[in-house]
């Protein structure tokens, strides 16, 4: 069964540290993984990461793939209270045909001032 | 920016009766998903839509469950007689084309739906 495990599950931090958020996944075929911030409502979009070791980088924030190790690390740096959220990461396996996400079930950041 | 628009925010009903979620995906979209999240839990892959019928369900998309384009903007999630489970979180997502060619899902704000 196609599995996607985040850590922590949650973490607290103070406003101005660096944290790295753990995603690992077990899928049958590998096509993209995602992640998306989730605060009160809807997901939004980050990152989508299709090669190995290549770093994407939206300000703060950063995210690389290791595809041998099945894994991906979501990093914040210089973290705001704004950055305070669920983080989802999620799992695209190219052998289904309709496209849905398998997701993790995220990890919860609250960043203190 | 253009957005996943979902109506009502909120839905509370009383169990056994149908309830319809509605979405208005991106104009130039072309996949539409359906997607829950109970409580506590993680998103759950409900259906996918393209070309006016569902490409891939989930077990959890049983035969109380429909989705409906009736025209060229929504897209709606039906269900049929609703049991206490069906509460939670209903999300709407759309991409301009699939995976494959890497685009990602955009999400709606979601519908908060309560079974009494």
């Amino acid at each position: 069964e196609d599995k996607v495990v985040q850590s922590p599950l949650s973490l607290v931090v103070h406003e101005g540290d660096t944290v790295t958020l753990n995603c690992s996944y077990e899928v049958t075929n590998f096509r993209s993984l995602l992640w998306y911030k989730q605060e009160k409502k809807a997901p939004t979009f980050l990152f989508m990461l299709t090669s190995s070791g290549i770093e994407k980088k939206s300000g703060r924030l950063s995210s690389i793939l290791d595809k041998k190790e099945l894994s991906s690390i979501l990093n914040i740096t210089a973290t705001q209270t704004g950055d305070s959220a669920i983080y989802l990461c999620a799992v695209d396996p190219s052998s289904n045909t309709g496209n849905q996400f398998y997701f993790g079930t995220g990890t919860s950041l609250t960043v203190i001032p | 920016e253009p957005e996943v628009t979902q109506t009502p925010s909120h839905q509370v009903t009383q169990m056994g009766q149908e309830v319809i979620l509605r979405c208005v995906p991106i104009s130039n979209h072309l996949y539409f998903y359906w997607y829950r999240q109970i409580l506590g839990q993680k998103v759950e892959f409900l259906v996918s839509f393209y070309n006016n019928e569902i490409s891939e369900k989930s077990e959890i998309f049983d035969d109380q469950f429909s989705v409906e384009r009736p025209d060229g903007s929504n897209f709606t999630l039906k269900i049929r007689s609703t049991k206490l489970e069906d509460s939670a979180m209903y999300f709407c997502a759309s991409s301009a084309l699939p995976q494959g060619y890497r685009q990602p899902q955009h999400f709606g704000d979601g519908t908060r739906l309560s079974i009494l």
